[in-house]
Formats: C-alpha cells, sequence, structure tokens
C-alpha cells in the first residue's frame, strides 16, 4: 500500500533543542495529522491541519498543513525527555476514506 | 469517558487457532478501522469499515476477517489462513459522515503472539 515519505527517519539531539521532521506526498491531502507513539502503546493524535498554508500549535509543538497539499511538516521546540517516542504524519485520502501512513521519525532525545 | 478500548493487552494462541481481538469506541464515530504493525515498522492497513454492516479490505486482509454488526464495535478474526500473525493489532476510530473534522483516534492496541 501507499506510504507517505517522511524524514529524518531518526533523529538524537540534545534536551533543549528544537526539532523539525517533514512529510511529502505524491496526493494531494485536505486532512493532515500528527501522532506520536510510544513503546506498546497505541499512537496519540496530535495535531490535525485542515487547509492549505494552516499553522496549528499544540503547546511546544507546531505543524503546517503545506501550500501545495502534499506536504506537512512538524515542529518540536526545547525538546524534552518525554518527547522521545516514533512520530507519525497522516494524510487522508478523501476519495477512499483511507489514512495514508508516514515511515515514522524515531525521536530519541539525551538529558 | 470517550475512547477506543481494545482487550485483551496481550493475547497468545497457538498456531492454527482462531482468533478474535475486540475493539469498542462510545465517540459515536461512523468510520473504524484495524491496523497491523509489526516491530520497528510503519501501520498497514488490515480492513475499514464507514458504516454498520459494511467493510472494506485494506491493504493486507488475507488471513483476516471483519464484521460490523453496531456502530460502536468492529471485531477482528485472525484466521489460521494468516501466514504471520504476531504481531500489534491498532483499532482506530474517525467520525467520517457525522461531522467535517475527520480526526482519527486509535485505541490501546492488543499484542497478539501465536506460539
Amino acid at each position: 500500500g501507499q506510504q507517505l515519505n517522511q524524514s529524518p527517519q531518526s533523529m538524537f539531539i540534545q534536551e533543549g533543542e528544537d526539532v523539525s521532521m517533514n512529510c511529502t506526498s505524491s496526493s494531494i491531502f485536505n486532512t493532515w495529522l500528527w501522532y506520536k507513539q510510544e513503546p506498546g502503546e497505541g499512537p496519540v493524535l496530535l495535531i490535525a491541519l485542515y487547509k492549505a498554508g494552516e499553522l496549528t500549535s499544540n503547546g511546544r509543538l507546531t505543524a503546517q498543513f503545506g501550500i501545495t497539499r502534499k506536504d506537512s511538516f512538524l515542529n518540536i521546540s526545547a525538546s524534552i525527555p518525554s518527547d522521545v517516542g516514533i512520530y507519525f504524519c497522516a494524510g487522508l485520502d478523501s476519495g477512499t476514506y483511507k489514512y495514508i501512513f508516514g515511515t515514522g521519525t524515531r525521536l530519541k532525545v539525551l538529558a | 469517558d470517550g475512547g477506543i478500548t481494545q482487550s485483551p493487552k496481550y493475547l497468545f494462541r497457538k498456531e492454527g487457532q482462531n482468533v478474535t481481538l475486540s475493539c469498542e469506541q462510545n465517540l459515536n464515530h461512523d468510520a473504524m478501522y484495524w491496523y497491523r504493525q509489526d516491530p520497528g515498522q510503519g501501520l498497514r492497513l488490515i480492513y475499514y469499515s464507514q458504516i454498520v454492516n459494511d467493510f472494506q479490505k485494506g491493504d493486507i486482509a488475507e488471513g483476516y476477517s471483519v464484521s460490523r454488526e453496531k456502530k460502536e464495535s468492529f471485531p477482528l478474526t485472525v484466521t489460521s489462513a494468516q501466514k504471520n500473525p504476531t504481531a500489534f493489532y491498532l483499532c482506530a476510530s474517525s467520525p467520517w459522515a457525522s461531522g467535517p473534522y475527520n480526526e482519527q483516534f486509535f485505541g490501546p492496541g492488543t499484542r497478539l503472539t501465536v506460539l
């Protein structure tokens, strides 16, 4: 099945640093979602985006819906150890109502 | 307390046995989904349902079956025909026709181990 290109695949950063990751698609989406998953748990929805160019924040997290509708970005400011996990993007195929997921970015924060 | 429940959290079965994973949601969502996640991998769609009594195959439906007799329930059966059933199974739901916002929420997952 289709998967979105998500980069980077993994990141090792120092506590306090900012983090950026992105997701690109060959298809246009009308909805972009960002999730965080911790080991052995289900993904937790962080941010939902519904409009091209939209910029939405959730605490230290900020996500943007790309103007072309084919990409999205997630930034985490001032990282802390509990930010550790795998971050997934997802786009909604409004034709089939299937969510297409990115390959994930594994984030590790060094205290 | 609204959400999605999956039970059990851990499940062990002998090879050749069918097993049914439970998924219940009280979010009044129309659409429900089943995904499979293997270690270090992303999410792969098994089946999804947009409305009661209707469902569609996802990318890896072979060896699995589902039913959607009630809006709040979407059980997944892993049959003996599934070659590599050991995995982490995630259930999800989204509003679809019942609202303009297409957020998808996940349950806590069931880890199935076939011995």
